[in-house]
């Protein structure tokens, strides 16, 4: 079946650490990876996609690489600020699943000054 | 484009009575998405529609609980007769391809 796998939260960081959030996934068929945003109050936002296998997505200074050979998406960020505090989301979508998603539990970040 | 709109955006209701969320989705996507949020379960998906039609519901807790899209922009869930353990942000989502966007949720208390 189709899954998502996130690592436990809650995770702090000081200000301009670096930041992993390890994400592994189970799929069948031909997934896309995604990992979505939720800040305090608000839905999830889209914050990065990858749709085939060594694609890496990127924004805001957030990357994750699809890795089809480790079944991994982790997301990094090279120095997190503290607007970076949130709930993050990996998810999949894949060819036998028809437009449904299958997120992890979420990881919430807290950034300390 | 204004985004998935939904409302209320807050709803405080006592037990027993009936509760409508209403969705609003991004003109031209054509799956539409129900999910709930609460700190003990995550995020979890109720139903889901493609083109109006409801594609899978396993998600929807008990008979309490019914959805429908009665056409490409509209859809609600409602809860009749609701309990407080409903209690929980309901987040309506839509996607066109393999993109799902999200409205800013209601946040459902039931006393």
């Amino acid at each position: 079946g189709n899954s998502v796998t996130q690592m436990e939260g809650p995770v702090t960081l000081s200000e301009e650490a670096f930041l992993t959030i390890n994400c592994t996934y189970t799929a069948t068929g031909y997934p896309s990876l995604f990992w979505y945003v939720q800040y305090p109050g608000e839905g999830l936002q889209l914050l990065l996609k990858a749709t085939k296998a060594d694609d890496k997505g990127s924004n805001k200074g957030f990357e994750a690489t699809y890795r089809k050979e480790t079944t991994s998406f982790h997301l990094e960020k090279g120095s997190v600020q503290v607007s970076d505090s949130a709930v993050y989301f990996c998810a999949l979508i894949s060819t036998n699943t028809g437009n449904q998603f299958y997120f992890g539990t979420g990881t919430s970040l807290t950034v300390i000054p | 484009d204004a985004g998935v709109i939904q409302s209320p955006r807050h709803e405080v209701t006592e037990m027993g009575q009936e509760v409508t969320l209403r969705c609003k989705p991004i003109s031209g996507h054509n799956s539409l998405f129900w999910y709930r949020q609460t700190m003990m379960r995550g995020l979890e998906l109720l139903i889901y529609f493609n083109n109006n039609v409801p594609i899978d519901d396993s998600g929807m807790p008990e008979d309490r609980f019914s959805a429908k899209m009665p056409n490409a922009s509209f859809s609600t869930l409602k809860i009749q007769p609701s309990e407080p353990r409903d209690s929980a942000v309901y987040f309506c989502a839509s996607s066109r391809q393999w993109e799902q966007y999200f409205g800013p949720g209601t946040r459902l208390t039931v006393t």
